[in-house]
């Protein structure tokens, strides 16, 4: 199992611009969320969904969009990205009780 | 949720035991301690987690206090590839639900 990927690793955007960040899992896991984490921060959560076409905001869901079509893929959309949207962004997936994390997606956006 | 309270950092010697405390004192009932880690720069990594017994596996052991106000975490023979951040995360039972980060601790593990 790959467990959960992310792309793309590294991201520059410019204000204004948008962007999909690409999550998958193979684990046939139903839960799966988006963190962000800012420098010196822990993770703060933006959206997550507990199965496919179902979803839901988390703490600091704005400026974010989320669907889940399909069981695998949770991606996260950046509409008009902000200098603040500056972060690394985390997904997560868990089937009970333990979360497995991706190696992120480091965004810069000037 | 229960707030939690860790050091902010800790060191450590290679080959020694590592001991994390983490205060939970609001803790419900229900909710279950986690704990994860987070090497520099990579996704945060389960570690274990208990309810009121000790428990221990591959990585870790956990120590719950009786009265469930606070744990510690230990790591029996640190080493190098130890030094990350340490999170305690109280969370409910059988829940899928959402982990809430605080600071953690960053253990440092030196030669």
């Amino acid at each position: 199992n790959a467990g959960v990927t992310q792309t793309p690793k590294f991201q520059v955007l410019k204000t204004g611009q948008s962007m999909t960040l690409q999550c998958a899992q193979d684990m046939n896991h139903e839960y799966m969320s988006w963190y962000r984490q800012d420098p010196g921060m822990g993770l703060r959560l933006i959206h997550y969904s507990v199965g496919a076409g179902i979803t839901d905001q988390g703490e600091v869901p704005n400026g974010y969009n989320v669907s889940r079509s399909t069981t695998e893929d949770f991606p996260l959309r950046l509409l008009s990205a902000a200098p603040s949207q500056t972060s690394v962004y985390f997904c997560a997936s868990s089937q009970g009780t333990t979360q497995y994390f991706g190696p992120g997606t480091r965004l810069l956006v000037l | 949720d229960a707030k939690t309270t860790q050091p902010t950092s800790m060191d450590c010697a290679e080959g020694r035991a590592a001991n994390l405390p983490c205060n939970h004192s609001t803790i419900s009932g229900n909710e279950y301690v986690y704990w994860y880690r987070q090497i520099h720069s990579q996704g945060p990594q389960y570690i274990i987690h208990g309810l009121k017994n000790n428990e221990t596996n591959e990585m870790a052991s956990l120590i719950i206090t009786e009265d469930r106000k606070s744990s510690t975490l230990i790591l029996p023979h640190a080493t190098l590839r130890d030094t990350a951040v340490y999170y305690c995360i109280p969370r409910g039972g059988g829940s899928q639900g959402n982990l809430i980060f605080g600071k953690g601790t960053k253990l440092s593990v030196k030669p």
